[in-house]
């Protein structure tokens, strides 16, 4: 597509249940990241992916985060019994290789956990 | 310490005004170096790199001191579209090669 989309663009889940949240990345961008963005925070780092692999996991907050991508394309990030702390906006990007640093943010996903 | 640290802000100017805007980073490996632009409620965009020598994008001047761990965004001739956060970016380098680390951010408002 044209540019990074994100979906859905906003979710109210109850405390406890499971969230997944959608990827699309410029095709051909083998570059992926996930970030995200508490209110009146900085961006926080997730997770990267090079193609399929995730080499750097260590933005994780917790085991109940996780993440992954599928043929080298769309990625989903999932959180297990969500907790009101993971309200946020979680942001995706993508590059066209890791080599290359401009990123392309897609509008994220605005999680609210009541 | 925080790996990447600018001044909150906020900056209140004059359309016309020149603005400028510290950041310093603490991981000496950091290899590439960025400034970028968030509207309220929008995702981040890319305004320029920044590179060792200094440069130049029309209006936004950008400049890196390596052995200081310092990176500056001078804005001449403010405009009202330039009110926004802007984010001083850097590469974590070594086995986090890849990942961006943003800054908090530094709030710019251009009033009339």
């Amino acid at each position: 597509g044209a540019g990074v989309s994100q979906s859905p663009s906003n979710k109210v889940t109850e405390k406890g249940k499971d969230v997944e949240l959608r990827c699309d990345p410029i095709s051909g961008h083998t570059a992926l990241y996930w970030y995200r963005q508490s209110l009146g925070q900085g961006l926080e780092f997730l997770i990267y992916f090079q193609g399929n692999s995730a080499p750097d996991k260590s933005g994780l907050p917790s085991d109940r985060f996780s993440a992954e991508r599928t043929g080298g394309s769309v990625s989903t990030l999932t959180i297990q019994r969500t907790q009101q702390e993971d309200s946020a906006v979680y942001l995706c990007a993508s590059s066209p290789s890791l080599q290359t640093y401009g990123y392309t943010f897609g509008s994220g996903t605005r999680l609210t956990v009541v | 310490r925080k790996e990447v640290e600018q001044d909150p802000g906020p900056f209140n100017v004059p359309e016309g005004a020149t603005v400028a805007f510290n950041c310093t980073y603490s991981n000496s490996a950091s290899q590439s170096f960025f400034w970028y632009r968030q509207d309220c409620r929008k995702e981040p965009k890319l305004l320029m790199s920044v590179y060792s020598s200094g440069n130049e994008d029309g209006r936004f001047t950008a400049q890196l001191n390596r052995a200081s761990q310092y990176i500056s965004l001078l804005i001449r001739d403010s405009k009202l579209s330039d009110s926004a956060t802007y984010l001083c970016v850097v590469n974590s380098g070594g086995t986090s090669y890849g990942k961006l680390t943003f800054g908090q951010g530094t709030i710019l408002t251009v009033h009339p």
